[in-house]
């Protein structure tokens, strides 16, 4: 059963435009959610990680909105460039983990056309 | 240094072959992961050690073998793999306390293709 459910599986965006991509949660137990780029051929690089007691979270281009009622997070990359091309993954880690396990989406490629 | 480092980068080997992989670290992190990814899929976990004693195995066959000899090094020994077991296989690491600045590090992985 896939615990974090993320969407959509492709995204195509202009340079210059708005990248968006949502993901969804049942277990109230997750309070870590982070984004992972990864590119072909690479291990996943953390992009942006957020708490569940945070509605936003900005660095550079890339925001995280959270909405904890919702159990819903989304990834938005403005000014989106060819070199943000990459897969995108949501993740997710339980309260009180000591172990680090993180719970992956099922990935998002994006491709920005120049 | 936040480094995960694996090798080899690139695998070929045959069912019967025996290989390793290799994961080294050096943030002082005690736990350690194997992740196998196939394309287009995300990262599914196999095992977790936490100082250097396997915590998670996520029933995983046992033609794959852990082992962690010490806080830095994390092996994955292979015997009689199957061609579906062609995959990137990711070594990551992470602090086992989950503070608001821990965050999991990967290495670039193994491509691993069983012929």
């Amino acid at each position: 059963q896939q615990q974090v459910k993320q969407s959509p599986q492709s995204l195509i965006v202009q340079k210059g435009g708005i990248s968006i991509i949502n993901c969804a949660y049942e277990n109230t137990a997750f309070d870590y959610f982070p984004w992972y780029q990864q590119f072909p051929g690479k291990g996943p690089a953390l992009l942006i990680a957020i708490r569940p007691d945070v509605s936003e979270k900005k660095e550079g281009r890339f925001t995280i909105s959270f909405n904890k009622s919702a159990k819903q997070f989304s990834l938005h990359i403005m000014d989106s460039q060819p070199g943000d091309s990459a897969t995108y993954f949501c993740a997710a880690r339980k309260r009180g983990s000591t172990l680090g396990r993180l719970y992956f989406g099922r990935g998002t490629q994006l491709t920005v056309w120049p | 240094d936040t480094e995960v480092t694996q090798t080899p980068k690139h695998l070929v080997m045959g069912m019967t072959n025996k290989k390793s992989l290799k994961c080294e670290q050096h943030m002082g992190h005690r736990a350690m992961y194997w992740y196998k990814q196939k394309a287009k899929k995300p990262p599914e976990l196999m095992f977790v050690y936490s100082y250097e004693k396997l915590s998670i195995n996520e029933s995983v066959p046992s033609r794959f073998s852990p082992e962690c000899p010490n806080s830095s090094l994390l092996n994955l020994h292979l015997h009689a793999l199957q061609p579906e077991d062609s995959a990137l296989y990711l070594c990551a690491s992470s602090p086992i306390l989950t503070t608001d600045d821990t965050e999991a590090f990967f290495g670039q992985g193994t491509r691993l293709t069983v012929v």
